[in-house]
């Protein structure tokens, strides 16, 4: 079993459809991240969250410590949201690795 | 302030040959990780360095895979020797840190090697 596991692996909604992608994690952790990558590009770090909720434009992202999940929502989705999106967590101690989950395909139709 | 930097963006290598990867942190930082991509999978740790010091190098390949974040310049990632299953996506990210305090890192554009 993965240490990080993403749900739906792919998601297909219409143009201005609420979307929300979940994480779940098995490990301790000092941080989550959520992570963007389109396909063929770089990867842009979204959010690096330890507690409570974020929000940066249409995009909101949720922790809970204690049953040790994440969400991501997108708000009026539109067909650039289109890409993988990839929660990582940042393991404790010395190192500050991230294990990442395998990613949830997006794609937002017009 | 320019982002985290590699080069190059794509390489192409034959069997046996050696691959050198660069990354040049964001200003200020000085803090590496290297990650790769295989085809159809998902992104895995191979190394966390500081200046001039290996810090975790847990999920780097026994053999051929080296890394190095010498005092000045680039974060080199050199594979020896590349085989067919060394094609991927090479990440780098970079992030600051003062004593506990663990800021985002931050990605770079990639490197991706085709062994032919």
């Amino acid at each position: 079993k993965n240490e990080v596991e993403q749900s739906p692996q792919n998601l297909t909604a219409q143009e201005g459809e609420f979307i929300t992608i979940n994480c779940s994690y098995s490990v301790g952790i000092s941080a989550l991240h959520w992570l963007q990558q389109h396909p063929g590009g770089g990867i842009v770090s979204l959010f690096m969250l330890s507690s409570g909720k974020k929000k940066h434009g249409r995009l909101i992202a949720t922790i809970n410590i204690q049953e040790k999940h994440s969400s991501l929502h997108i708000t009026a989705s539109h067909p650039r949201d289109s890409a993988v999106y990839i929660c990582a967590v940042r393991s404790g101690g010395a190192t500050n690795k991230l294990i990442f989950g395998t990613g949830t395909l997006l794609a937002v139709q017009p | 302030n320019a982002g985290v930097m590699q080069n190059p963006r794509h390489l192409v290598r034959r069997r046996g040959q050696e691959a050198r990867l660069r990354c040049s942190p964001m200003k200020g930082h000085s803090h590496v990780y290297w990650y790769r991509q295989l085809p159809e999978e998902g992104l895995k740790f191979m190394v966390y360095l500081q200046k001039e010091n290996i810090i975790d190098e847990s999920g780097m390949p026994k053999e051929r895979f080296s890394a190095e974040f010498p005092k000045e310049g680039p974060s080199i990632l050199r594979i020896q020797q590349v085989v067919r299953g060394d094609s991927a996506a090479y990440f780098c990210a970079s992030s600051f840190a003062q004593g506990n305090f663990q800021e985002t890192q931050y990605f770079g554009p990639g490197t991706r090697l085709l062994v032919l």
